[in-house]
């Protein structure tokens, strides 16, 4: 597609269910990223994965977090029992080497509300 | 443990006015500080710096780097309504890990 794409938009969950989040990154894109955006917060690392290395999960802030990504492309983020100091804005981006890695793209992401 | 930390956190000013934004980082294996403007949900790329002393350079906007002091700076000159947004600095490590600042919310008032 033209630009990241997130869904769904906007989720609102029960405490203690599960929740999963889709990023379908830019095609071709072999880098991407997980952050998470707490209300007037910055962006808090979540996990990286570059092409078919390792990911880097040294931000899940818990067990209860876990990400994957099939193929290369589409990945999705999944919340476990989920508290209600999960509900942030969950924003995945994706960047080209050839473009710069640094240079990211961001997705409209994702408002979790946990009730 | 790796922190990038912007002020102010907070800005309100005129149009017509400048504007300065620092940002300040110490990250292992550094690589490169970048610029994000956030105006609803996602952000967008404004610069990448590499090397210190070097201004980059986008219409009213600039930016520079100091990595002897470990610190970057944004300016915006002759602000506009639509430059209120928040200004992200993030800071790139050699594994392309990148950590971001809290922000700086900048509103500009007719």
């Amino acid at each position: 597609g033209a630009g990241v794409s997130q869904s769904p938009s906007n989720k609102v969950t029960e405490k203690g269910k599960d929740v999963e989040l889709r990023c379908d990154p830019i095609s071709g894109h072999t880098a991407l990223y997980w952050y998470r955006q707490s209300l007037g917060q910055g962006l808090e690392f979540l996990i990286y994965f570059q092409g078919n290395s390792a990911p880097d999960k040294s931000g899940l802030p818990s067990d209860r977090f876990s990400a994957e990504r099939t193929g290369g492309s589409v990945s999705t983020l999944t919340i476990q029992r989920t508290q209600q100091e999960d509900s942030a804005v969950y924003l995945c981006a994706s960047s080209l080497e050839a473009t710069g890695y640094e240079k990211l793209f961001f997705g409209s992401g994702t408002q979790l509300s946990v009730l | 443990e790796d922190k990038v930390v912007q002020s102010p956190l907070s800005l309100v000013v005129h149009e017509g006015d400048t504007v300065t934004l620092n940002c300040s980082y110490e990250v292992t294996n550094f690589r490169s500080l970048l610029w994000y403007k956030q105006e609803k949900k996602a952000p967008t790329f404004l610069f990448m710096l590499t090397s210190s002393g070097i201004e980059k350079k986008s219409g009213r906007l600039s930016s520079i780097l100091d990595k002897k002091e470990l610190f970057s700076i944004l300016n915006i000159t002759a602000t506009q309504t639509g430059d209120s947004a928040v200004y992200l600095c993030a800071a790139c490590r050699n594994n392309n890990d990148m950590r971001f600042g809290a922000g700086t919310r900048l509103t500009v008032k007719p």
